[in-house]
């Protein structure tokens, strides 16, 4: 089935330790998103990409980044993670080519702890 | 700045009942608004999209209203059933960047 791979889930780190998540997708969907999300808050975009043009949220931290190095995967990568980066990390893709459709397809997330 | 308010309550209700799920917005024109399914540590699920020009949309036991006056959108389960106990998203948008709001529990007891 096609759909939008997160590895790993459960990713424990140390403060200051950099980390990398990544993201994978069969969708072929040109749009790759990141969000962070802390419990029972909503959604907060990180970056975007349409196709490998990358868009930063202007209140992003530095100490996140992103790279895609190809259509299919993503990878965001916290330089040194603090305690306040614990979180849950999703990734979205989103078809903008010639049939738009209307929804994002998530992961299902990787939780990050921080110790 | 742009708000998106949804219940911060959980809503609790009994198996067969229908669930009424508010989303309200301010300082935003929205040309769309969706709404999301998320379970406990899973990652979002689309479920409906309504345009702006658009008042009213089914899917199943699902319905979706939006109402531009008020600003604020209405989500309803009938029939409602304890597998339908989840979080629940909007998401307003008026390009292929949706902006969230923080969701809605939602609790349908046997």
């Amino acid at each position: 089935d096609a759909m939008v791979i997160q590895n790993p889930r459960y990713q424990v780190t140390q403060f200051g330790k950099p980390v990398t998540l990544s993201c994978s997708q069969t969708l072929n969907h040109n749009v790759m998103y990141w969000y962070q999300q802390k419990s029972s808050q909503a959604p907060k975009l990180l970056f975007h990409y349409y196709d490998k043009d990358f868009n930063n949220e202007a209140d992003t931290p530095d100490n996140f980044q992103s790279r895609r190095p190809n259509t299919s995967f993503c990878f965001l990568d916290i330089r040194s993670p603090g305690l306040g980066d614990a979180a849950m990390y999703l990734c979205a893709t989103r078809d903008r080519g010639e049939r738009v459709l209307d929804e994002q397809f998530f992961g299902p997330g990787t939780r990050l702890t921080v110790l | 700045s742009q708000k998106i308010e949804q219940n911060s309550e959980a809503l609790n209700i009994q198996e067969g009942k229908t669930a009424t799920l508010t989303c309200n917005y301010t300082n935003y024109s929205p040309a769309y608004l969706q709404w999301y399914r998320q379970d406990p540590g899973r990652g979002p699920v689309f479920l409906l999209l309504i345009r702006e020009n658009e008042k009213e949309k089914r899917k199943e036991r699902l319905k979706v209203t939006f109402d531009t006056t008020l600003k604020q959108s209405l989500f309803h389960i009938t029939a409602s059933q304890p597998a339908d106990s989840a979080t629940y998203l909007c998401a307003l948008g008026g390009s292929y960047i949706p902006t969230f709001g923080r969701g809605t529990s939602l609790i349908v007891h046997p």
